[in-house]
């Protein structure tokens, strides 16, 4: 079943402590995509990447690092998380030629909680 | 900062009724997309519009780009319980980014 998966699904947290969301997709798609969902922002990009070894920042990507090392993996790691880290992320995952239309395959969401 | 304005922020419904939500922007689109987050997943895109005063249908929904490229509007007719959720219009912007609107949350009426 093509998907993008996203580990782990809830995390509470303490401010400082390290942590990585994982995020695979089984679709060959070139481009993937993290944004961070809060109520009443709708989603807001924070990294993306248009293929291997290629990241660049989205509108709020301030404590926040990616990699792109392989095609199918684009993990979020957030190296000293504070609470106003706590949100909703989504993975999302595009192939190349339906990048400029929008067209994105999301994950189910990582529900962070940093205290 | 916040690119397309959704109207109503949320709305709630009754079997059977037809639904209408809006999206509006102070820039121009030359694409809009519509998409719905069912509760605990990820968005899940409905209809695309790529042509100025185009109107799409898929099933129960309607969608349209608006003429001056600056809005777009998603009607649902005959709603039943599974349209709850949240309704995101988006539009991509630089080639390589998405942005979002806040969201239209669709409740059922008790």
């Amino acid at each position: 079943e093509a998907q993008v998966t996203q580990n782990p699904r809830y995390l509470i947290t303490v401010t400082g402590k390290k942590l990585t969301v994982t995020c695979s997709q089984n679709m060959n798609h070139e481009y993937m995509s993290w944004y961070r969902q809060d109520p009443g922002l709708g989603l807001r990009q924070i990294y993306y990447s248009m293929n291997v070894e290629v990241t660049d920042k989205g509108d709020v990507p301030e404590g926040y690092k990616v990699s792109r090392k392989e095609k199918r993996n684009f993990p979020l790691i957030l190296e000293s998380p504070s609470p106003n880290q706590t949100s909703l992320y989504f993975c999302a995952s595009s192939p190349i030629d339906r990048v400029n239309t929008g067209e994105l395959f999301f994950g189910e969401g990582s529900r962070l909680t940093v205290l | 900062g916040q690119q397309l304005n959704q109207s109503p922020q949320s709305m709630f419904i009754q079997e059977g009724e037809d639904v209408s939500m809006n999206c509006t922007s102070s820039s121009i689109f030359n694409t809009w997309l519509w998409y719905k987050q069912d509760p605990g997943e990820g968005p899940v895109l409905l209809i695309a519009l790529y042509k100025a005063g185009e109107l799409t249908s898929n099933g129960r929904l309607t969608a349209q780009f608006g003429i001056t490229r600056k809005d777009s509007f998603l009607n649902i007719s005959a709603s039943i319980p599974s349209d709850v959720g949240i309704y995101f219009c988006a539009g991509p912007r630089g080639g390589n980014k998405l942005v979002f609107g806040a969201g239209t949350i669709l409740r059922v009426k008790s």
